[in-house]
This record gives C-alpha cells, sequence and structure tokens, in this order.
C-alpha cells in the first residue's frame, strides 16, 4: 500500500499572502495525484486532480504541481474562506490512498 | 444538481450488523463506480470498498474483506454497505463517493456508525 505523507500538520498563514502545501508518496504515482479541501461538518470537495488539473468551478488562486514521489498544491492569495484540512491522495495504485491532512489555519 | 444522501449509521455493539444506503440524484449510477470512504479522527479518510456501474465487479479494502458487502439498486439510484461483524475500529463517519475521470468527484455528508459495547 502506498503511503501519503502531508509533513505539515497545521499551516498558519495572513490573509492574502501564499501557502504551500506538500505531499510525498511512498512511491512513484506518476500524476495520479488529486487534492480535496475539507471544511468543518461538511464532505471533502475535489480541487485538483492529474496533480495539476483544476477541478470545476475551482478558483484559479489554487493551483497543483509535481509528479513522481513529491507534490505540491498552492494557494497563491488566501482569502478566509480557504480555511479548511486539504487532503492528497493517489490514484495509481489499489488501494487508492489518502495522507492525513495540512489544516490550513488563518493568521 | 448532483447530490448523495447517505443513511443507515447508527450506534451497535461489536459483532453486530449495519446496512447503509446512499441515495443519488442528478445522475444515474448505473454510468458510474461508485465507493465508499470512511473517515476516522486517527487515520483520516479510508478508501472501504467499490463498485463497477453494472455491479459485476467489486473490491475491497483488506480490513473490510469478508466482513462488508457493496451492492447498488441501480432501479433505485442507490448504493448500499452491508455491514456484519462489525468492531470497535469500524467506528467512522462513512462518505459515498461517485468516481469520475477517475477521482472522487463528488461526495455525500456522511453517515456516522459507531460501535462500542
Amino acid at each position: 500500500e502506498i503511503v501519503m505523507t502531508q509533513a505539515t500538520a497545521t499551516l498558519s498563514v495572513s490573509p492574502g499572502e501564499r501557502a504551500t502545501l506538500s505531499c510525498r508518496a511512498s512511491q512513484s504515482v506518476s500524476s495520479n495525484l488529486a487534492w480535496y479541501q475539507q471544511k468543518p461538518g461538511q464532505a471533502p470537495r475535489l480541487l485538483i486532480y492529474g496533480a495539476s488539473t483544476r477541478a470545476t468551478g475551482i478558483p484559479a488562486r489554487f493551483s497543483g504541481s509535481g509528479s513522481g514521489t513529491d507534490f505540491t498544491l498552492t494557494i497563491s492569495s488566501l482569502l478566509s474562506e480557504d480555511s479548511a484540512v486539504y487532503y492528497c491522495q493517489q490514484y495509481d495504485y489499489w488501494p487508492w490512498t489518502f495522507g492525513l491532512g495540512t489544516k490550513v489555519e488563518i493568521k | 444538481e448532483v447530490q448523495l444522501v447517505e443513511s443507515g449509521g447508527g450506534s451497535v455493539q461489536p459483532g453486530g450488523s449495519l446496512r447503509l444506503s446512499c441515495a443519488a440524484s442528478g445522475f444515474t449510477i448505473s454510468n458510474y463506480w461508485m465507493h465508499w470512504v470512511r473517515q476516522d479522527p486517527g487515520k483520516g479518510l479510508v478508501w472501504v470498498s467499490r463498485i463497477y456501474s453494472d455491479g459485476s465487479d467489486t473490491s475491497y479494502a483488506d480490513s473490510v474483506k469478508g466482513r462488508f458487502i457493496i451492492s447498488k439498486d441501480n432501479a433505485k439510484n442507490t448504493l448500499y454497505l452491508q455491514m456484519d461483524s462489525l468492531r470497535v475500529e469500524d467506528t467512522a463517519l462513512y462518505y459515498c463517493a461517485r468516481e469520475y475521470d477517475p477521482v472522487f468527484d463528488y461526495w455525500g455528508q456522511g453517515t456516522v456508525v459507531t460501535i462500542s459495547a
């Protein structure tokens, strides 16, 4: 089973600043990586798939990059509504696996 | 509008059973792989099971294999998860999710399952 590691548990960022979240896979997953956003009491919401493709309706301030084992989600200019937990997920090998998440807090 | 609404969660003793349902609207589940994913505070999001669009293919996480059965009723546009021989470690919020492209593009709001003596 592929282990997805999100090394930063909590990230505190000021409004308008850039937030950079990382995710590492225990072995290469090519570009088969997705990012999800989860707000309290809500279901996860798909943000990015294919490592860098924004899902329908996702604002351009969200971008993804990386391939192989190292991936990054960037929120270019943080808004208060971006306060959430962000999960990465690989879909290259079964079973699909998720990271434990990075909580983005607004300073 | 695509919607997934789970139901059937509850509190049972170890060894008990529950049947979760996920009613879909705004799309036809017969055209998609459908999944169950659970979330607990300690382990985050964990994939549980999936079923092919026509129901002919299923797979399970090792932790639930032999105890859980996924099924669907395409006529009712509803997904199910029969959970038997429940364990304390099955306690979680259970989501159903649609697979597309191939990621989870829509999720329900979840139903809580609590297993305790």
